[in-house]
């Protein structure tokens, strides 16, 4: 079965700090996600990655993936407080979508 | 362009009552998902669909039933709601496996008492 497994649950930064996100997960996968979600909101696409050492990056998020330790990152540079907000993973093998629990991230001044 | 619809937004159901989460996407998206939320916590698979007249149970289908009459729509019913079955709902859709990006509808916020 497919598992997913994010840490840290709970982040807290300060400002202009530098921080990563890891999420494993248990078995080969097709496709990797990285969402958003603020308080009372849906759930807004960061990242799809589709290959082994696939990188990207937006602003001051950038998402890595390695397939062979079933492993992502993603990686936030100089954390602004606009960044404050639920980061999910996701992962697909087939049509099957299974997510992380989610990490509540808080940037302090 | 609408994407995926969700409505009600909001409702609160007695014990034991049942209701219907109704999902219309306007992609032409052959996958569709149904996920609930709880508070402070990730997303649950209850039931997927990879096209019209298929739908496979996720990791919490107890409780809920689908049906995938047309590629648009995707209701989720609750039979018997349970406060256990307080959440958000979310339902989403997916071009294809290939094409990777999964798009959310709003969320319906459900509470059962």
């Amino acid at each position: 079965e497919l598992k997913v497994e994010q840490n840290p649950l709970f982040l807290s930064m300060q400002e202009g700090k530098n921080y990563t996100i890891y999420c494993n997960y248990s078995t080969t996968s097709d496709r990797l996600y990285w969402y958003r979600q603020d308080p009372g909101k849906s759930l807004e696409s960061l990242f799809v990655l589709l290959s082994n050492g696939a990188v990207k990056q937006e602003g001051r998020l950038m998402a890595s993936l390695d397939t062979k330790a079933r492993l992502s990152t993603l990686h936030i540079t100089a954390a602004v407080h606009d960044l404050s907000a639920t980061y999910f993973c996701a992962v697909a093998k087939t049509y099957d979508m299974r997510f992380g629990a989610g990490t509540r991230l808080t940037v302090k001044p | 362009n609408a994407g995926v619809t969700q409505t009600p937004k909001f409702r609160i159901l007695k014990i034991g009552q049942s209701m219907t989460l109704q999902c219309t996407q306007d992609m032409n998206h052959n996958y569709m998902y149904w996920y609930r939320q709880d508070p402070g916590m990730g997303l649950k698979l209850i039931y997927y669909s990879v096209g019209a007249g298929i739908t496979d149970k996720g990791e919490v289908p107890n409780g809920y039933n689908v049906s995938r009459s047309t590629t648009e729509d995707f209701p989720l019913r609750l039979e018997l709601a349970a406060p256990s079955q307080t959440s958000v709902y979310f339902c989403a859709s997916l071009a294809g496996q290939r094409t990777g990006e999964l798009f959310f509808g709003e969320g319906s916020r459900l509470t059962v008492l």
